[in-house]
């Protein structure tokens, strides 16, 4: 069958690397997606978002792409730096609802 | 521009006791909602306010309650505190048609003992 990102908990890369990281959302009615970066002692931070009728979305170093058939989401962070270390969770939203949705968080470590 | 606001930063509790925590949105958002973080894990939706009501609720009981004043900010209470309610509480807040996605603040850490 098809291969997909497995989510992992932690992942580590090197300083100039690309980190890709991966997350499996629940509900298929979800027509918006969000990537937060969380560092310790504050609260979720707004990356980057994506809609359903979108199957990818490019930013500042970031690009988040969504895969509907297998409820797939992944973020790639280009050239990651130590300052990108933190935990990142993937949010759904259903449209018409209001709550979010997070997924399990990825820990991030960056060395230089 | 400040974005969301709350207070207090850091409370411990006793098992029992009753806690009430406070949210300002961003400027220019009417929407507020409550999450409750455990330790090591995502946040978990608890309710959400918009025009001071209480517009959906997740999977969390009655002790849980909460408040929308007119200027927008809000209020989470909780009553007759358990162990299991030692969390960081987080606020977010949304604009008008939620375009601009949810603004999280730094969130209430509470530790009930």
């Amino acid at each position: 069958g098809e291969s997909v990102g497995l989510h992992l908990p932690t992942l580590s890369v090197q300083e100039g690397d690309n980190s890709i990281i991966n997350c499996a959302y629940s509900n298929s009615a979800s027509d918006y997606f969000i990537w937060y970066k969380q560092e310790s002692g504050k609260g979720p931070q707004f990356i980057i978002d994506i809609r359903s009728n979108m199957d990818k979305r490019q930013g500042q170093r970031v690009t988040v792409l969504l895969n509907k058939t297998v409820k797939h989401l992944s973020l790639q962070i280009a050239a990651t730096q130590p300052g990108d270390s933190a935990v990142y969770f993937c949010a759904e939203n259903k449209s018409g609802g209001t709550a979010l949705i997070f997924g399990k968080g990825t820990t991030l470590s960056v060395s230089s | 521009d400040a974005g969301v606001t709350q207070s207090p930063t850091h409370l411990i509790k006793t098992r029992g006791q009753q806690v009430t925590l406070r949210c300002s949105p961003k400027s220019g958002h009417d929407t507020v909602s409550w999450y409750q973080q455990a330790l090591g894990q995502g946040p978990q939706f608890i309710f959400q306010y918009y025009e001071e009501e209480e517009r959906q609720r997740g999977n969390f009981p009655d002790r849980f309650s909460g408040h929308q004043f007119p200027n927008y900010s809000s209020e989470l209470n909780v009553n007759a505190l358990l162990l299991g309610d030692s969390a960081l509480y987080l606020c977010a807040s949304s604009p008008p048609g939620l375009e601009g996605g949810y603004t999280f603040g730094s969130g209430t850490r509470l530790t009930v003992v």
